[in-house]
């Protein structure tokens, strides 16, 4: 079965300084694996996706996220964060020979302090 | 620039209710999703559309159905509506949902059954 987790509820950290957003998966085939972010009162926007090749992924805003496969580990990072980062992000895995299905993390918010 | 929109942002309805949400995308994308969205459980599908008139069970469609009766259209439908159905529900869509394609979100309707 597919799962995903986002083991932190809430990251604090300053702006200008990195951050990272943690995210664990598991499937039994090979992943997607997909980064949505969503701001106060408006939809999930997608960030950026791994789908192969390059272990490291860039995406909207400055945003990237590293894939590690040894791991399962698929966290969010960015060097340096912008107050306007603050929002719910979530993580989330589809099997690439699974069907349908995208299963989405609970969801980690971020709290960037001016 | 890709839409998906949702026909109300909030709504209140009362127990025993039949409620209608209504999304509407703009991509000509197969297919489309209901999901709800409750803290700490992250998204959990409740029906997917991979076409006109088809359909397939997400994970908790328990109280729910859907029709999609035209390929822009997709609508979920509370038969009785229970208190336990107040929720934030958020429609998606995507290209075959097989692939690596991301989803497209729409704002979000805030139900509240009282």
């Amino acid at each position: 079965a597919q799962s995903v987790a986002q083991p932190e509820d809430q990251v604090n950290v300053a702006e200008g300084n990195p951050l990272t957003v943690k995210c664990t998966y598991s499937v039994s085939g090979n992943p997607y694996l997909f980064w949505y972010v969503q701001y106060p009162n408006r939809g999930l926007q997608f960030l950026l996706k791994y789908i192969t090749g390059d272990n490291l992924v860039k995406g909207s805003y400055g945003f990237e996220a590293e894939f590690n496969k040894s791991q399962t580990s698929f966290h969010l990072k960015k060097p340096s964060a912008l107050v306007s980062d603050s929002a719910l992000y979530f993580c989330a895995v589809r099997d690439k020979g699974g069907g349908f299905k995208t299963i989405f993390g609970a969801g980690t918010r971020l709290f960037v302090k001016a | 620039d890709v839409k998906v929109t949702q026909s109300s942002r909030y709504l209140v309805k009362r127990t025993g209710e039949k409620v209608f949400l209504e999304c509407v995308q703009d991509m000509d994308h197969e297919n489309m999703f209901w999901y709800r969205q409750d803290p700490g459980l992250g998204l959990r599908l409740i029906y997917f559309s991979y076409d006109v008139k088809m359909k397939e069970k997400g994970d908790i469609p328990e109280g729910y159905s859907v029709s999609r009766e035209k390929k822009e259209r997709f609508s979920l439908i509370l038969e009785s509506a229970s208190t336990n159905q107040t929720s934030m529900y958020l429609c998606a869509s995507s290209r075959p949902a097989t692939s690596a394609y991301e989803q497209y979100f729409g704002p979000g309707t805030r139900l509240t059954v009282t």
